[in-house]
């Protein structure tokens, strides 16, 4: 069935560092791929999707690629602030289907 | 434009007892969703209804979860009785329709069960 794995966290980086958190999926045809973010006490928020293979998404400095060749949609933000301390999660939802598939969430600390 | 609305934010109980959740969805969102997560995991969904009726149930514990969505709208969550591993915040969400669209969340309710 479809699916989606994150890497495993907790990630800790220093403020103005480079940021990845990998994704890949499983899934049958082109389904969206998604970015949600959740900040301390607070529900999940869209961070970014793309909906076909070479689109990329980007919001806030973050950017994902859809990679079809390689079933990935990793997260990137070349410089973190403290104020992207979350936890984020990467989902997906088949075009024909009706649900969304989320992976395990990967904790980010940003320190100072 | 409001987003989905949640209530109550945070609630305690003690196990056996019951509990009700509100979701007011999006305005015009056909489709609403319910997500159970427990700390330091990803949701999972209970409950997935298109307009009024259930598209899928079948992750929810019916011997004590029930949710419905009479009139296509405003929706609620029930836990009758209640147990310690109901700790979790449920997650309402909804999306204009169910394929292929970005679902939209609430804050969640919080709910501790001692």
């Amino acid at each position: 069935g479809d699916s989606v794995t994150q890497m495993e966290g907790p990630v800790t980086l220093s403020e103005e560092a480079f940021l990845t958190i990998n994704c890949t999926y499983t899934a049958t045809g082109y389904p969206s791929l998604f970015w949600y973010v959740q900040y301390p006490g607070e529900g999940l928020q869209l961070l970014l999707k793309a909906t076909k293979a070479d689109d990329k998404g980007s919001n806030k400095g973050f950017e994902a690629t859809y990679r079809k060749e390689t079933t990935s949609f990793h997260l990137e933000k070349g410089s973190v602030q403290v104020s992207d301390s979350a936890v984020y999660f990467c989902a997906l939802t088949p075009n024909t289907g009706n649900q969304f598939y989320f992976g395990t969430g990967t904790s980010l600390t940003v320190i100072p | 434009e409001a987003g989905v609305a949640q209530s109550p934010r945070y609630k305690i109980i003690e196990k056996r007892q019951s509990v009700a959740f509100w979701c007011n969805p999006i305005s015009g969102h056909a489709t609403l969703y319910w997500y159970q997560q427990i700390l330091g995991q990803g949701p999972k969904l209970l409950i997935q209804f298109q307009n009024n009726g259930v598209v899928d149930d079948s992750q929810l514990p019916k011997d004590r979860f029930s949710a419905e969505r009479l009139k296509g709208v405003d929706s609620t969550l029930k836990i009758q009785p209640a147990k310690l591993e109901d700790s979790a915040v449920y997650l309402c969400a909804s999306s204009l329709a169910p394929s292929g669209n970005t679902i939209y969340f609430g804050e969640g309710s919080w709910l501790t069960v001692v």
